[in-house]
């Protein structure tokens, strides 16, 4: 079983609603992402947080918010998402002491969106 | 730049059979790491292996065994006498620190491996 835990499963919003996606971690990483994978494609990294601190925002549109509460939780407010924004919505996290790229990152189960 | 190519888009086998997924990725980098992730229907990403660069010994886990070459720059996956169960999307990651200074996983476009009862 994963060890990061992503709620809600599945969400189906409106274009102009507000949702959030969770992920929690308790493995003391200190290292938290956010990444996004359309169907068919792989994954594609949206933000990470690397002690709490925002360190990457690849670009990503404003309607897509990042939260970093604590060492454990990791936030994603959506706000007048598009259809296109539809995906699956992955959280991972790692180790990360000092940043290296032989951590391992480890995912969880995936937020499912549905944009309507 | 980074990169990793897995050629083989789907790939569908009866059960028992050995099947090998390719992987090949291109780097500057003196010091790196690669990954192999399972992603069944759930969705989730399922860490399987680590390499770095340095380390060229072949891996063996069960019925997995991952064959690593520097020379020809590929990493690949062989399942043996697989299962229905091993049915899932494959990808081949490659591991960088951006310029951000955080790491960041980039990813082939992966393999759907179907084994057919």
């Amino acid at each position: 079983d994963t060890e990061v835990t992503q709620t809600p499963k599945h969400l189906v919003m409106g274009m102009t609603n507000k949702k959030s996606l969770k992920c929690e971690q308790h493995m003391g990483h200190r290292a938290m992402y956010w990444y996004k994978q359309k169907a068919k494609k792989p994954p594609e990294l949206m933000f990470v947080y690397s002690y709490e601190k925002l360190s990457i925002n690849e670009s990503v549109p404003s309607r897509f918010s990042p939260e970093c509460p604590n060492s454990s939780l990791l936030n994603l407010h959506l706000h007048a998402l598009q259809p296109e924004d539809s995906a699956l919505y992955l959280c991972a996290s790692s180790q990360e002491t000092v940043p290296s790229p032989g951590n391992t990152i480890y995912f969880g189960e995936g937020s499912w969106l549905t944009v309507v | 730049a980074q990169k990793v190519t897995q050629a083989q888009t789907e790939i569908s086998v009866v059960e028992k059979e050995d099947v090998t997924l390719d992987c090949v990725y291109e780097t500057r980098d003196t010091t790196y790491y690669l990954f192999w992730y399972k992603q069944p229907p759930s969705g989730e990403l399922v860490f399987l292996i680590r390499r770095n660069s340095f380390d060229e010994q072949n891996e063996i886990s069960g019925r997995y065994s991952w064959n690593f070459q520097k020379s020809t720059s590929s990493f690949n996956f062989t399942i043996t006498a697989s299962q229905v169960v091993d049915s899932a999307v494959y990808f081949c990651a490659l591991s960088e620190i951006s310029l951000q200074g955080a790491q960041k996983l980039v990813f082939g476009q992966g393999t759907r491996l179907t084994i057919n009862p």
